[in-house]
């Protein structure tokens, strides 16, 4: 069964502190793994989207890994703020190509105390 | 670029009657368009797919008489609620994929149903 699988499920970390997030997933075949950014009562915003072939991406405080051989992936947040306060979820399409249904984690929920 | 509206927002209803919630692809044509239905602490969970001009596909277990969903556009897909239930509150958010058919997905900011 395709599953995508976060931890830790929540985080408290203080502002200015770094950060990395868990993401393992049994999806075969694996075309391509996004992060994205929930704020609470808004939609997702992409952060990273990678191919099987790219194993970091980085997009400014965010950067993505991703191991297709041990079928991990981890977000690291440098010198968070306040405003990272958010879900982050980890998606990833199994097939390939923008019409294709995409498999959700079940996101890890980060505050970034003062 | 590649910004998706919905609308209403939010909106309360009362059990029994209908509501639409609107999706539009405000500077670019989206062939393809998701409507996820998010409950409180989960993650998003797919409803339906939608192809401008034609049927939707709904996701096992979602029915597609209570949700009825139109793409007349390549920039517009509505999604009705039928006969409300209390059950049926939610945040509903959907999604929508270039003609281009790259891998992004550019999701609305979510509509919270409340039916009382």
């Amino acid at each position: 069964k395709n599953q995508v699988e976060q931890s830790p499920q929540s985080l408290i970390i203080l502002e200015g502190k770094n950060c990395t997030l868990q993401c393992n997933y049994t999806v075969s075949p694996f075309s391509n793994l996004r992060w994205y950014k929930q704020d609470t009562g808004r939609g997702p915003v992409s952060l990273t989207i990678m191919t099987f072939s790219e194993n970091t991406k980085s997009n400014g405080r965010y950067t993505a890994t991703l191991d297709a051989d041990t079928k991990q992936s981890s977000l690291h947040i440098t010198a968070s703020q306040l405003s990272d306060s958010a879900s982050y979820i980890c998606v990833v399409s199994p097939y390939g190509g923008a019409t294709n249904k995409l498999i959700f984690g079940t996101g890890t929920l980060l505050a970034v105390q003062p | 670029g590649a910004v998706v509206s919905q609308h209403p927002s939010w909106v309360i209803c009362k059990s029994g009657t209908s509501v639409k919630i609107e999706c539009r692809s405000l500077d670019f044509q989206a062939t393809t368009m998701f409507w996820y239905r998010q409950f409180p602490k989960q993650s998003l969970m797919l409803m339906a797919t939608s192809n401008e001009g034609s049927k939707a596909t709904y996701e096992q277990g979602v029915e597609k008489d209570k949700f009825l969903i139109n793409h007349a556009s390549l920039t517009l897909s509505t999604l009705t609620v039928t006969s409300a239930h209390p059950e049926d509150s939610s945040f509903y958010i959907c999604s929508a994929s270039e003609a281009s058919g790259s891998y992004e997905q550019y999701f609305g900011p979510g509509t919270r149903l409340t039916v009382t």
